[in-house]
């Protein structure tokens, strides 16, 4: 069965440092990957996924995520936190029949 | 265009009431799904539509009645509901599901959701 952890359910950051939100999955067979934003009110957003090829991935908004294999790990990054990027932040994996599942989820807060 | 609709934005009822949620997406997918979530947790799966019919259930109570009356549209029935069962209610779709084979690639695409509150 897979399963998602996210390490910190929030993290805090000043405008302008760097964003890491962690993301760590356990599964039988080679998983794919994604990332949601969630804004207050609102429904997810895709951010970016991971599916084959390079596992360096670049989504909106200036996020990337890298899948290590090793490390089962699918942490998400940006370089320069700005005050929008405030919200909830979710990692998920697809295995078979394309259901997914979730972690529990990060809180971002951006402090000016 | 990525967009999933959902209507109303916002529902409240009481316990005794009869209402229904809509979520339309013009995409050409062919699976749409029904997420409940609760504050601060992530969404749970209710229901999965393939094709038009149910592949999924995730042993949700009969006070929740789903349909899928065209390849675009997908509404959720709602009667003789809880106070526990307020949440916002997302409505998902996704590609061509393959009926006989694993799919994992098919990206999942969410509505705003629907917030309900059971009084």
């Amino acid at each position: 069965a897979q399963s998602v952890t996210q390490l910190g359910s929030h993290v805090s950051v000043s405008e302008g440092a760097l964003v890491l939100l962690r993301c760590n999955y356990s599964s039988s067979v080679p998983p794919y990957l994604f990332w949601y934003v969630q804004y207050p009110n609102q429904g997810l957003q895709l951010l970016l996924k991971y599916t084959t090829g390079a596992t360096l991935v670049k989504g909106i908004n200036g996020f990337e995520a890298e899948f290590k294999k090793s490390e089962t790990s699918f942490h998400l990054t940006k370089p320069s936190a700005h005050m929008s990027d405030a919200a909830e932040y979710f990692c998920a994996v697809s295995e078979a029949g394309n259901m997914l599942t979730f972690g529990g989820g990060t809180r971002l807060m951006v402090k000016p | 265009d990525t967009e999933v609709t959902q209507t109303p934005k916002h529902l409240v009822m009481g316990m005794t009431n009869k209402k229904s949620l809509k979520c339309e997406q013009h995409m050409g997918h062919r699976a749409m799904y029904w997420y409940k979530q609760k504050a601060k947790k992530p969404p749970e799966l209710m229901f999965v539509y393939s094709y038009e019919k149910l592949s999924i259930n995730e042993s949700v109570p009969s006070r929740f009645s789903p349909e899928c009356p065209n390849s675009s549209l997908l509404n959720l029935h709602l009667h003789a509901l809880q106070p526990e069962d307020s949440a916002l209610y997302l409505c998902a779709s996704s590609q061509d599901p393959d009926r006989g084979q694993v799919i994992k690639k098919q990206t999942q695409y969410f509505g705003p959701g629907t917030r309900l509150l059971v009084l």
